[in-house]
């Protein structure tokens, strides 16, 4: 069964990039079923996607982010990855990663999510 | 993008009552839709996908229902586990987006 954990730095200073993994488990990030993304929520707060990617490397990224954050996958590891530069305060929140059934999907198709990670930004 | 606008925002309900959430999108999704119960602390926890199916171990008493643009998340016999916020979640673009959410007091 496929499993997703995140893994980074808990505390960011303000103006750094924040840098968080992905590790998945019980399948491939190579499968053609799936999108694999980013999602966070600050704390009280609501749910925000944040990007998207493809196995391929077509990668969706959120208006209001997109000047400053990037998402890739690396197959050898099979992970996927989250960068986000010049962090500020407003960029703390617990950060989910998640895969996304495709519109073409087949078989296990439903949302899965990962535990989540904390992340701080704070000097 | 499509957006998803949650009613009501909150409720307060009692043991055994019969709870409707409802998820309305901005543009038709098919049945790209999912419920989710976040508890404080705790990751979402998928409880519908695909607008109807029940996630395995999700007690029966949650039922979705909908397409298109209107959806329900329904709870029948309101149990006090049940408290939280609910969030529904669209997978139609390329792009996820969540509701705003309903907090449930029971």
């Amino acid at each position: 069964q496929m499993k997703l954990q995140e893994s980074g730095p808990g505390l960011v200073k303000p103006s750094d990039t924040l840098s968080l993994m992905c590790n998945v488990s019980g399948d491939s990030v190579n499968n053609n079923n799936y999108f694999w993304g980013w999602v966070r929520q600050p704390p009280g707060r609501g749910l925000e996607w944040i990007a998207n990617i493809f196995y391929s490397g077509t990668t969706y990224y959120s208006p209001s982010l997109k000047s400053r954050v990037a998402i890739s996958v690396d197959m050898s590891k099979n992970q996927f990855s989250l960068k986000l530069s010049s962090v500020t305060a407003a960029d703390t929140a617990v950060y989910y990663c998640a895969r996304i059934g495709t519109g073409t999907c087949r078989g296990d198709c439903r949302p899965l999510w990962g535990q989540g990670t904390l992340v701080t930004v704070s000097s | 993008d499509v957006q998803l606008t949650q009613s009501p925002s909150s409720l307060s309900a009692s043991v055994g009552a019969r709870l409707r959430i409802t998820c309305r999108a901005s543009q038709s999704i098919g049945n790209y839709l999912h419920w989710y119960q976040q508890k404080p602390g705790k990751a979402p926890k998928l409880l519908i996908y695909f607008a109807s199916t029940l996630e395995t171990g999700v007690p029966s008493r949650f039922s979705g229902s909908g397409s298109g643009t209107d959806f329900t998340l329904a709870v029948n016999g309101l149990q006090p586990e049940d408290f939280g916020t609910y969030y529904c979640q669209q997978s139609f673009s390329t792009l996820g987006t969540f509701g705003q959410g309903t907090k449930v007091e029971i």
